[in-house]
């Protein structure tokens, strides 16, 4: 079955720097979701991508975030200026078409802002 | 804020009982979707039951949804050890089924 897949698993980040997650959707999937879940929190919406451009945005994401997808596969959220309170798992998801199609989550980054 | 929210935020049993989960929500919605959690992993699909939809099943699992109560149960039967996770409920909104919230999950401890 097909599978969102994340890289890095981990990675650690000096305060201040900036970071990059990777993902990469299933193939045939045109919706492009970021989330944040900091330990033991919920699941945050961060971010939804469609047609190249942003549909949706929380009030989490603001301009130390961005997204891009550079290629036909890659999905990635970038991190500016990264504070000790950015440490979180980071969640990609995609979905199909129809708006009843469910999202399929990749298993996440783990960021650790040192 | 749309968020839904599950409760119990714990629960614990025994192999082979059932565990239900619920889950409230605020606003309007087109779809519910249930996921599981394992520890330190991602979200794993479930079920994705529709507004217009009041019961659907899917294996073990069992899933009710109430609109005019903006509720949803989840069901797992003859629970097993390999069940034990967080469990969260999903919804979007009427208006935009592009942008999702979760809620607070239940943590469910199988005990064999």
């Amino acid at each position: 079955e097909p599978e969102v897949t994340q890289t890095p698993s981990h990675q650690v980040t000096q305060m201040g720097q900036e970071v990059i997650l990777r993902c990469v959707p299933i193939s045939n999937h045109l919706y492009f979701y970021w989330y944040r879940q900091i330990l033991g929190q919920k699941v945050e919406f961060l971010v939804s991508f469609y047609n190249n451009e942003i549909s949706e945005k929380s009030e989490i994401f603001d301009d130390q975030f961005s997204v891009e997808r550079p290629d036909g596969s890659n999905f990635t959220l970038k991190i500016r200026s990264t504070k000790l309170e950015d440490s979180a798992m980071y969640f990609c998801a995609s979905r199909g078409t129809a708006s009843n199609q469910p999202q399929h989550f990749g298993d996440g980054t783990r960021l650790s802002i040192l | 804020s749309q968020q839904g929210e599950e409760d119990p935020q714990a629960l614990s049993i025994q192999e082979g009982e059932n565990a239900t989960m619920n889950c409230s929500y605020k606003t309007s919605i087109n779809n519910l979707q249930w996921y599981r959690q394992n520890s330190g992993r991602g979200l794993v699909h479930l079920i994705l039951i529709r507004s217009n939809e009041r019961e659907k099943h899917s294996g073990r699992l069992r899933v009710t949804l109430d609109t005019s109560k903006k509720s949803s149960s989840l069901l797992i039967t003859a629970s097993r050890a390999a069940d034990t996770a967080s469990y969260f409920c999903a919804t979007d909104a009427l208006d935009n089924f592009n942008k999702f919230y979760f809620g607070s999950g239940t943590k469910l401890n199988v005990k064999p």
